[in-house]
C-alpha cells in the first residue's frame, strides 16, 4: 500500500490551466475506474471534486475535469480562480475494499 | 444535510489506547459503508479502516492492523475506531467519512475531525 504520487507543487495565473498527475501502479490506478480527487483549504476537511475519473459532483464547477491514461490519472483546473488555491489529493481504490491516497499537490494561484 | 461529527481525540501515551466515535445524521445510515481516513500534521492523507453497512466486513491498512478495530452501532448512527498500542506515528487527525452509494469506490462526505497526539 504504497501512496500515489503527485508533484509537491504546481502553480499557475488566474485564467490559466494547470494538470497535476498521479501515477500508481496495475495494482491500484491502473487497474481500476476508481480515481477521486479531494480539494483541501487549510485547517478544513478535504471535499470531493471528481469521482470515478472523469464524473464531476453536483456543484463542482465545469473547470475541474479528470482522465487516465495506463497508472497514471490526471487532474486538470482550467480558468485558475483564486479560490482555487489549496491542496489536492488523489485517490484510488486498490482492492478488497482498501485505498490509497496520493501524496498531495500544493496549487498556488500566482 | 450529512453531518459527521467526530469525538474522542486527545493526548495519550505511546502504548495508550482510545476509542473515536462519530456521530452521523442527515441519511440512513445503515445503508452506507463508512471509512476513517487520517492526515498526520503537514502531511498526506491516509486511509485507515472501512466497514460495511452491517459490520459483516471491516479492512484495516497495514499500519494499523491488528492494532485498530473499526466497528458501529447502527442504532445510534454512530461509527467508532478503537485504537491500541498507540505510536508517535499515529498522531494525526482522524476523519471519518462516508462511502457514496453502494457500489461506489469514493468518498463523498467528510467530518470535521478529530485531533490525536500520542506524546509522552
Amino acid at each position: 500500500q504504497s501512496a500515489l504520487t503527485q508533484p509537491r507543487s504546481v502553480s499557475g495565473s488566474p485564467g490559466q490551466s494547470v494538470t497535476i498527475s498521479c501515477t500508481g501502479t496495475s495494482s491500484d490506478v491502473g487497474g481500476y475506474n476508481y480515481v477521486s480527487w479531494y480539494q483541501q483549504h487549510p485547517g478544513k476537511a478535504p471535499k470531493l471534486m471528481i469521482y470515478d475519473v472523469t464524473k464531476r459532483p453536483s456543484g463542482v464547477p465545469d473547470r475541474f475535469s479528470g482522465s487516465k491514461s495506463g497508472n497514471t490519472a490526471s487532474l486538470t483546473i482550467s480558468g485558475l480562480q483564486a479560490e482555487d488555491e489549496g491542496d489536492y489529493y488523489c485517490c484510488s481504490y486498490a482492492g478488497t475494499y482498501t485505498w490509497v491516497f496520493g501524496g498531495g499537490t500544493k496549487l498556488t494561484v500566482l | 444535510e450529512v453531518q459527521l461529527l467526530e469525538s474522542g481525540g486527545g493526548l495519550v501515551q505511546p502504548g495508550g489506547s482510545l476509542r473515536l466515535s462519530c456521530t452521523a445524521s442527515g441519511f440512513t445510515f445503515s445503508n452506507y459503508a463508512m471509512s476513517w481516513v487520517r492526515q498526520a500534521p503537514g502531511k498526506g492523507l491516509e486511509w485507515v479502516s472501512s466497514i460495511s453497512p452491517s459490520s459483516n466486513y471491516t479492512y484495516h491498512a497495514d499500519t494499523v492492523k491488528g492494532r485498530f478495530t473499526i466497528s458501529r452501532d447502527n442504532s445510534k448512527n454512530t461509527l467508532y475506531l478503537q485504537m491500541n498500542s498507540l505510536r508517535a506515528e499515529d498522531t494525526a487527525v482522524y476523519y471519518c467519512v462516508k462511502r457514496s452509494v453502494p457500489g461506489s469506490y469514493y468518498f463523498d462526505y467528510w467530518g470535521q475531525g478529530t485531533l490525536v497526539t500520542v506524546s509522552s
